[in-house]
């Protein structure tokens, strides 16, 4: 377990609806990141928040949102959605600060099919 | 951001020590590097990180040249389960991290 907690682990939809995914940070941990891996790709990074406020985007498809609540939760929603949305979301996180020698700890992922 | 390169694949047999080199030549002074380890279907994991020279830990070995332009990943007598897609990072100040394509490591019995 490595202390970023994802769900949910596993989410089948129909093109044109709407999900949210949630990542809960490591304890003590303020910066979330948001990555999606299609089949066989790369991590692409979508989006990063530290203590509630959005400090890095990415490729993130305007169709995709996200934010940070008071709790450091994170909640990546996705609309409108299509077929090559399918992947698996990550989550990580870190302290955000800036040390230069921060390390990223990921989640299990949330596998997202969309049909 | 200071771009990585690395080898797309590399095989390997078991027992066999596995050198795995990033590239990295905009690489700034505060920026650190680090490797992650990713098996399918699963999140990438923290296998190391360094500055310059050589830190060793119980998984792995990274080696930082003085001009800090490329870094080698070592990994000694690497056995079926190293399998996995290697990621080579460089962290500029808890920026956002972005990830190249990594180095896909096939290890053969």
């Amino acid at each position: 377990d490595s202390g970023v907690t994802q769900t949910p682990k596993h989410l089948i939809t129909a093109t044109g609806q709407r999900v949210t995914l949630r990542c809960s940070p490591r304890s003590g941990d303020l910066s979330v990141y948001w990555y999606q891996q299609s089949l066989d790709q790369g991590l692409q990074f979508l989006i990063q928040y530290y203590n509630g406020e959005e400090r890095a985007k990415g490729n993130i498809l305007e169709r995709f949102s996200a934010q940070q609540f008071p709790d450091l939760h994170s909640e990546l929603n996705l609309s409108s959605l299509e077929l090559g949305d399918s992947a698996l979301y990550f989550c990580a996180s870190n302290s955000g600060k800036s040390s230069g020698a921060n390390v990223l700890t990921f989640g299990a992922g949330s596998r997202l099919t969309v049909l | 951001l200071a771009k990585t390169t690395q080898p797309i694949s590399m095989d390997s047999y078991e027992g066999q020590e596995v050198n795995i080199t990033c590239s990295h030549n905009n690489i700034a002074t505060n920026d650190y590097i680090t490797w992650y380890q990713q098996f399918p279907s699963q999140g990438p994991r923290f296998i190391i990180q360094g500055y310059k020279t050589k830190v060793t830990n119980e998984v792995a070995s990274l080696f930082i040249p003085a001009d800090r332009k490329s870094s080698t990943l070592s990994l000694p007598r690497v056995s079926l389960s190293d399998t996995a897609v290697y990621y080579c990072l460089v962290e500029v100040y808890g920026q956002n991290f972005v990830f190249g394509p990594g180095t896909r490591l096939s290890v053969l019995p």
